[in-house]
């Protein structure tokens, strides 16, 4: 299964935007690039998916390079409630049952 | 109730317990899972369902035994569990059509205690 690299945490001030990076190297034409936070003693929570457009919601903003070996989560103005494990995970066309969630990078929201 | 429930929230067994944890997902999705969460771990996935069929079943150990009666049920059955078994064990559930991967919701979890 094709796996993700992300940074262990971040830290970023309150207000501030903030960029999440996940290189995904080995990631293949048809996987789909997935973005979930977990908060503390919660279970995680979708917050954006793409395949190669960049993508926008309520959430974030999901910025996928050209090539498709890296992605970056783009929270655009953070707030303490941000403050969350997120995990950036490759999920297969066609094949829903194979992915892998990663370490995924802790980010702390300073106030 | 909304989105995904599991029951119990907590939960403290010996080793030669019986005991299931239950799942129960109220968004009409047809695919539920259940992941394994030890501290420190990346989510582990145990088990897929789709439409109530066993897809995924990622070498777990037979002790852990899941059930899915219907599509808004799953169930996982745990029995002569060992210490390394305590974890938070995370229910989850999506709407597959099997081409594009569509967003799980997960439920709050169960927080397994192995004495």
């Amino acid at each position: 299964d094709a796996k993700t690299t992300q940074p262990n945490s971040m830290e970023s001030n309150e207000e501030e935007p903030v960029h999440l990076p996940c290189n995904h190297s080995t990631i293949s034409g048809t996987d789909y690039i997935h973005w979930y936070r977990q908060l503390p003693s919660q279970g995680p929570e979708y917050v954006i998916h793409g395949l190669t457009s960049n993508v926008n919601n309520r959430m974030a903003s999901l910025a996928i390079a050209e090539d498709r070996k890296s992605s970056t989560l783009i929270l655009h103005r953070a707030t303490l409630r941000d403050a969350a494990v997120y995990y950036c995970i490759l999920r297969a066309l066609y094949n829903f049952n194979k992915f892998y969630f990663g370490s995924g990078t802790k980010l702390n929201v300073k106030p | 109730e909304t989105g995904v429930t599991q029951t119990p929230r907590h939960l403290v067994m010996g080793m030669t317990n019986k005991k299931s944890l239950k799942c129960e997902q109220h968004l009409g999705h047809n695919a539920m899972y259940w992941y394994k969460q030890s501290a420190k771990k990346p989510l582990e996935l145990m088990f897929v369902y789709n439409f109530k069929e066993q897809t995924e079943n990622n070498s777990v150990p037979s002790r852990f035994s899941p059930e899915c009666p219907n599509s808004s049920h799953l169930f996982l059955h745990l029995h002569t569990l060992q210490p390394e078994d305590s974890a938070l064990y995370l229910c989850a559930s999506s709407q597959e059509t099997g081409s594009v991967p569509y967003e799980q919701y997960f439920g709050p979890g169960t927080r397994l205690t192995v004495t």
